[in-house]
Order: structure tokens, then C-alpha cells, then sequence
């Protein structure tokens, strides 16, 4: 059963709009949520995250919502840009505010057309 | 600063040979984990360490062996390698009780044939 699910394996955007990513969980135990940028044959690199005594979180062009009656988290990036193209991982742990051992969704590809 | 560093970055071994990845990162950090990610997949957890000398499995750990003498080396052994282990291989470190996000290594892609 998986616990973090990112439902859109891929986005296309256009480079100025906004890009709207999803994940969804089912553990309600989870405690802090994180999003991760990766791009191909690196590692991933922390982008921007969220405590679960939270409903929102900004960070420049990036901003986090967090919906726990909904078990949903969405990352917003605006306004996109052709270098935002990357694979974005949704993560969820059980511990506050610490990422040491955490549940991935499987990622979203997403793609800013210049 | 390095950061986390994973050698070797790719290897090819044939079924039942063994060997080991190697993980070290140099910020300090208490909580040090491996994760594999198969194509078109997340990162899964195989093993964790919460400081030098404790690990613990993660939600693959079968076919993985660790330890943790020192805070900065975090190696992964693969005792008997199998085609299913085929992979890439990231190692990350965070700081633990003092939280906040995963830093991750360059990650090792491994063939087993």
C-alpha cells in the first residue's frame, strides 16, 4: 500500500503560468512534508517544505499547501520557468520537522516550455 | 563542504558477486539513510542510522547489510547481488533531533547481470 501518491506521473507547462503539483497521503501520522527537485543522473535537492501544524508555506517562487482533512499537499511554482524542468518527489516522515526517515511518491516530471 | 559523497558511481557486478557502496558526508549530520529508486519509481528506504553505532531497516532492507562506526561513513553492502537489485543508489544525511530536510549524494547506478 503506498502511502504518498503523486497521482500525475507528468506536467507540461508554459514557461510565466503557473505549475500546480499534487500528492496525496494516507498516513495521518505523518508529521512534516517536503518536496524535493531532482534533476536527471543527480541527487535529489530539497526545494521547500511544510510541519503539519501548518496550512501553507512560502518560499520565493515555491509555495506549499497543506491540507490535512484532505491528506493532500500541493507545491505551487509561479511564475515557472524553463529551468524548473525537472522531476519533483513529494515526502512525507513521521518525525516533526525531520525528514531522517521519509516516504516518497513516485514523482512528477514536470516540463516549462520556453 | 562536500556535502554527501558516493563512490563508486557506476558499477557493473555479475549475480552473487558481493561489494560495497560507499557513503560519507561531512556536515555533521546524526541521521544518515540509503535509498534505491527503480525506474519510473520514488526513492525507497533500505536502512537508516540515527547516529554512529545504530541502524535500522528500512521498508527494503532484504539483501542489504550496514553499519555506522563513525558519524561520516555510512557504507551499504550488498552481500550476494541479484538482478532485482539492479538500481540507482542514493545515500542522504540531515541533522537529525536538530531536524530539517535530507541532503543527497550523486547517487550510484548498479547493474547486476
Amino acid at each position: 500500500d503506498q502511502q504518498v501518491k503523486q497521482n500525475s506521473p507528468s506536467l507540461s507547462v508554459q514557461e510565466g503560468r503557473i505549475s500546480i503539483l499534487n500528492c496525496d497521503y494516507t498516513n495521518s501520522m505523518f508529521d512534516y512534508f517536503l518536496w524535493y527537485k531532482k534533476y536527471p543522473a543527480e541527487g535529489p535537492t530539497f526545494l521547500i517544505s511544510i510541519s503539519s501544524i501548518k496550512d501553507k508555506n512560502e518560499d520565493g517562487r515555491f509555495t506549499v499547501f497543506l491540507n490535512k482533512s484532505a491528506k493532500h499537499l500541493s507545491l505551487h511554482i509561479v511564475p515557472s520557468q524553463p529551468g524548473d524542468s525537472a522531476v519533483y518527489f513529494c515526502a512525507a516522515s513521521l518525525l516533526p520537522y525531520n525528514a531522517g526517515k521519509s516516504t516518497f511518491g513516485d514523482g512528477t516530471t514536470l516540463t516549462v516550455k520556453p | 563542504n562536500a556535502g554527501v559523497t558516493q563512490t563508486p558511481k557506476f558499477q557493473v557486478l555479475k549475480t552473487g558477486q558481493s561489494m560495497t557502496l560507499q557513503c560519507a558526508q561531512d556536515m555533521n549530520h546524526e541521521y544518515m539513510s540509503w535509498y534505491r529508486q527503480d525506474p519510473g519509481m520514488g526513492l525507497r528506504l533500505i536502512h537508516y542510522s540515527v547516529g554512529a553505532g545504530i541502524t535500522d531497516q528500512g521498508e527494503v532492507p532484504n539483501g542489504y547489510n550496514v553499519s555506522r562506526s563513525t558519524t561520516e561513513d555510512f557504507p551499504l553492502r550488498l552481500l550476494s547481488a541479484a538482478p532485482s537489485q539492479t538500481s540507482v543508489y542514493f545515500c542522504a544525511s540531515s541533522r537529525g533531533q536538530a531536524g530539517g530536510e535530507q541532503f543527497f549524494g550523486p547517487g550510484t547506478r548498479l547493474t547486476v547481470l
